[in-house]
């Protein structure tokens, strides 16, 4: 089945580091990538999305890139603020209809310091 | 335009009662969605509506749970008898009907079993 791997967390930077967080995936066909984002006390958030091999998402100085040779949609941003400190989900959708429901890695979370 | 809203957003309940987390979903979105992520795992697919009709419901846990969508509105999540791995966050998303569309979430109902 569908299954998606992100880097275990938590991860801690300083303000202003760059920030890479893995995810990698296995799925047949053509999945949608997409990271979603979870601030604290609130609700998750589509950060950004891909739907096919080479896209680049892209929202909010966060980039990533669905790669289709190595099955892989890491997320990275060049500088990190404090209020990018949550919790950051990588998510496959595969179509419509029975297939149209997302899967989720465990989710990897920043902490981002002075 | 209102997103996806859930109630209530957190729950306390005992071993053994009944819980009932309501979602509307964004105005004119055919699909519901219902997730569940329990003690920081992966948030899990648990069914999908189009309108009030059940497309997918493979990610139940039990026939302790039950989810209704009468009227292709809003929808309810029914836990009983409640038991403590029940607990954690229920997402509610939602989607208009072309299976290209993003997946819009709620803010999750927090439920603790003790």
């Amino acid at each position: 089945g569908d299954s998606v791997t992100q880097m275990e967390g938590p991860v801690t930077l300083s303000e202003e580091a760059f920030l890479t967080i893995n995810c990698t995936y296995t799925a047949t066909g053509y999945p949608s990538l997409f990271w979603y984002v979870q601030y604290p006390g609130e609700g998750l958030q589509l950060l950004l999305k891909a739907t096919k091999a080479d896209d680049k998402g892209s929202n909010k100085g966060f980039e990533a890139t669905y790669r289709k040779e190595t099955t892989s949609f890491h997320l990275e941003k060049g500088s990190v603020q404090v209020s990018d400190s949550a919790v950051y989900f990588c998510a496959l959708k595969r179509g419509g209809g029975t297939a149209s429901k997302l899967t989720f890695g465990t989710g990897t979370r920043l902490q981002v310091t002075l | 335009e209102a997103g996806v809203t859930q109630f209530p957003s957190h729950s306390v309940i005992e071993k053994g009662q009944t819980v009932t987390l309501r979602c509307d979903p964004i105005s004119g979105h055919d699909n519901l969605y219902w997730y569940r992520r329990v003690m920081g795992k992966e948030i899990k697919f648990l069914l999908h509506f189009v309108k009030e009709s059940k497309q997918d419901e493979s990610g139940m846990p039990n026939n302790r749970f039950l989810a209704e969508r009468t009227g292709g509105t809003y929808s309810t999540l029914k836990v009983q008898p409640a038991e403590l791995e029940d607990s954690g966050v229920y997402f509610c998303a939602s989607s208009q009907a072309s299976s290209g569309n993003t997946i819009y979430f709620g803010e999750g109902s927090w439920l603790t079993v003790v």
